[in-house]
């Protein structure tokens, strides 16, 4: 079966623009993930959707950074304007259920340079 | 707070060594229990589940709700099991998800 798509997988920007990631999960799953991975870090969770609706996204900087899941399948990640310190990998994992098992699906990532 | 901990940022043994990377968790309620894996560049994921109690390849690891840890272990390294390894406790409560430590880097030399 495919695996959870992500694109861009590397991306360059100046401080102040904007940058969108996009993310399709494994067919059949509810739940999608953004995660913000910074060098030596674990995975922060940015946002959480089951289906098209938003779980939890207490993390999420929503001066700057903004997602959504319309159909309930594919999801974007936008962060406008970027800082430096927005530069990381990010993440996108789906689950089956609301991550009952625990077991998420992740993608490759999309690095993000904010110079 | 909810909180996991790897102390050991980097943890270097040799070829045929016992490995354990560490791990304690503060949690409330009755976490369930994850180790996350990143290889190489290969993406995240999931090695063990507590719940399972299995070996993956030849990873155990014990949950100890006295000392709260959930340590990783393995009795003989090899050399491909250099990777970035993660703990996660799973909140078992109405609002799932995963808390992240910040990963123990294993370096296995031959």
């Amino acid at each position: 079966e495919a695996g959870v798509a992500q694109s861009p997988r590397y991306k360059i920007i100046e401080k102040r623009q904007s940058v969108a990631f996009w993310c399709n999960p494994i067919s059949g799953h509810a739940t999608l993930y953004w995660y913000q991975q910074i060098l030596g870090q674990g995975p922060k969770l940015l946002i959480q959707f089951q289906n098209n609706g938003v779980v939890d996204d207490s993390q999420l900087p929503k001066d700057r950074f903004s997602a959504e899941r319309l159909k309930g399948v594919d999801s974007t990640l936008k962060i406008q304007p970027a800082k430096l310190e927005d530069s990381a990998v990010y993440l996108c994992a789906s689950s089956f259920g609301q991550g009952i098992t625990g077991e998420l699906f992740f993608g490759e990532g999309s690095r993000l340079t904010v110079l | 707070a909810q909180r996991v901990t790897q102390p050991e940022k980097l943890l270097s043994v040799f070829k045929g060594a016992p490995v354990e990377l560490k791990c304690n968790y503060s949690y409330s309620g009755s976490p369930e229990l994850f180790w996350y894996v990143q290889y190489s560049r290969q993406r995240l994921q999931l090695l063990l589940r507590h719940i399972s109690r299995e070996s993956i390849k030849g990873f155990t690891a014990d949950l100890n709700k006295g000392e709260t840890s959930f340590h990783l272990k393995k009795p003989f390294a090899q050399e491909e099991d250099s990777a970035m390894y993660y703990c996660a406790p799973h909140n078992a409560g109405n609002n799932r998800k995963l808390i992240w430590g910040l990963g123990t880097s294993l370096a296995v030399n031959p």
